[in-house]
């Protein structure tokens, strides 16, 4: 019964360049959220999906920082053009019903360095 | 109107002792209160949640105090062992059906054997 899966766990990048987070949500899930984890604060919550649809999207930045979740394979979380603030960890979690009447899974989390 | 305070930021305790963690929080839309332990490179995992509709929750060495009128809850660790040391997030879920947690800013906990 595998949990949330994020890959990478580890992604290098150089200022300019792109990072793709993936993440697959718990077997039966079909809610996901992104959350954003700078170094010694909490999380901050970027994105909600369900399959094929963007439902909040709030806490994403205006500029560069886009994420998906298609019909089919992972929710993807795309950063064009990094810049150093960027380095973070991010975090997927998955609900099996969304809203506040279920518990929130979380992965591991994917760890972005932008030199 | 979103945020969720908590303190301390850190904390230290004997073996054995009572670890207290505080949360604060102003958006009376949140009806769902969950804490979250995270361990160092691990995600955040679900510890224990509560309601508004209950003043207390305990699960194992583990209970929520919740003051409504306050707007106030706090984690309660019974017995801490060196094991529970982690970070602890406090949350908040507003009803707009979205799911989004709020979360506070995070209390490393060290417990000393």
């Amino acid at each position: 019964n595998a949990g949330v899966m994020q890959n990478p766990r580890h992604l290098v990048r150089r200022r300019g360049q792109e990072a793709r987070l993936r993440c697959s949500p718990m077997k039966g899930h079909s809610h996901v959220y992104w959350y954003r984890q700078l170094p010694e604060e909490g999380l901050k919550f970027m994105v909600y999906l369900q399959k094929e649809n963007i439902i909040d999207e709030s806490g994403m930045p205006k500029e560069r920082f886009s994420a998906e979740f298609p019909k089919e394979g992972p929710s993807i979380l795309r950063i064009q053009q990094v810049v150093r603030g960027d380095s973070a960890a991010y975090f997927c979690a998955s609900s099996l019903t969304g809203g506040n009447t279920g518990e929130l899974f979380f992965g591991e989390g994917s760890r972005l360095t932008v030199l | 109107q979103q945020q969720v305070k908590q303190s301390p930021q850190s904390l230290i305790v004997q073996k054995g002792g009572i670890s207290i963690i505080n949360c604060a929080y102003e958006n009376t839309a949140f009806d769902y209160f969950p804490w979250y332990q995270q361990f160092p490179g691990k995600g955040p995992a679900l510890l224990i949640a509560i309601r508004p509709d209950v003043s207390e929750k305990k699960e194992g060495r583990f209970t929520i105090s919740f003051n409504k009128s306050a707007k106030q809850f706090s984690l309660h660790i019974m017995d801490s062992q060196p094991g529970d040391s982690a970070t602890y997030f406090c949350a908040a879920m507003d009803s707009s059906n979205t799911g989004k947690l709020i979360f506070g800013q995070g209390t490393t906990l060290q417990v000393k054997p």
